[in-house]
């Protein structure tokens, strides 16, 4: 099975600065599918973003960006003008893109972020 | 609201009992997938159903199993309850088996609690 590590138990960052968030993981595909996942204290999982390993462009949702390394099997996210309702654990979660995986989702064991006014 | 809906939020047993965990997945998703997370082992991936079929199993011990009805939706069922099957259960659901943007959507979770 596809290993995600996230080596960053807990961060901390003051509001509208930027913070990155490492992800690496270990997989000898070449299709697949990578996430970020938040889990604010109500414990919903939210999806934050996406980046498919076919597209060579980084994926960008409005203050969120990814900096997808595919040699380096690298998927940090960047977190930019923080806000207080970013404190939440953030999850790196990988999906195959190989057809008879059931397409279940391998996570992370997440990193907490903390944003300070 | 991701419009997959768990019950119940929150349970307490004790240990040797048996607990049922309910899931509607988002109208029209025909996936559902059980995960268990904990605070040594994160987010575990238990088992998937594709419209009524097992599709796919993870870390899922044998004393659990689950089931998916004709309506779409998923039971899990926990047996024979030890302290460290105390967790919270996420239920996800996608629309196909290849949802193509390969996202999952997740419930709010069940809380259980083995005493």
């Amino acid at each position: 099975a596809q290993t995600v590590t996230q080596s960053q138990p807990e961060m901390s960052v003051q509001e509208a600065e930027t913070v990155t968030l490492s992800c690496t993981y270990d997989t000898s595909e070449s299709d697949y599918y990578l996430f970020w996942y938040k889990q604010p204290p109500s414990r919903q999982m939210i999806l934050v973003i996406r980046q498919e390993a076919y597209k060579q462009q980084n994926a960008t949702e409005n203050r969120f960006s990814v900096n997808f390394q595919k040699a380096a099997k690298s998927f940090s996210l960047k977190i930019s003008d923080s806000q207080l309702g970013d404190a939440a654990m953030y999850f790196c979660a990988y999906r195959s893109g190989v057809t008879n995986s059931g397409y279940a989702l391998n996570f992370g064991k997440g990193t907490s972020l903390l944003v300070t006014p | 609201d991701s419009g997959v809906t768990q019950t119940p939020k929150h349970l307490i047993t004790a240990t040797g009992q048996r607990v049922t965990l309910r899931c509607s997945p988002r109208s029209g998703d025909l996936s559902v997938y059980w995960y268990q997370q904990s605070l040594d082992q994160g987010l575990q991936f238990l088992i998937q159903y594709y419209n009524g079929e097992e599709r796919a199993k993870g870390n899922i011990l044998e004393r659990f199993s689950a089931q998916q009805f004709p309506d779409l939706h998923s039971e899990l069922n926990l047996s024979s309850l030890e302290l460290g099957d105390s967790a919270l259960y996420f239920c996800a659901s996608s629309w196909g088996l290849a949802a193509n943007t390969g996202e999952l959507f997740f419930g709010e979770g069940s809380r259980l609690t083995v005493l």
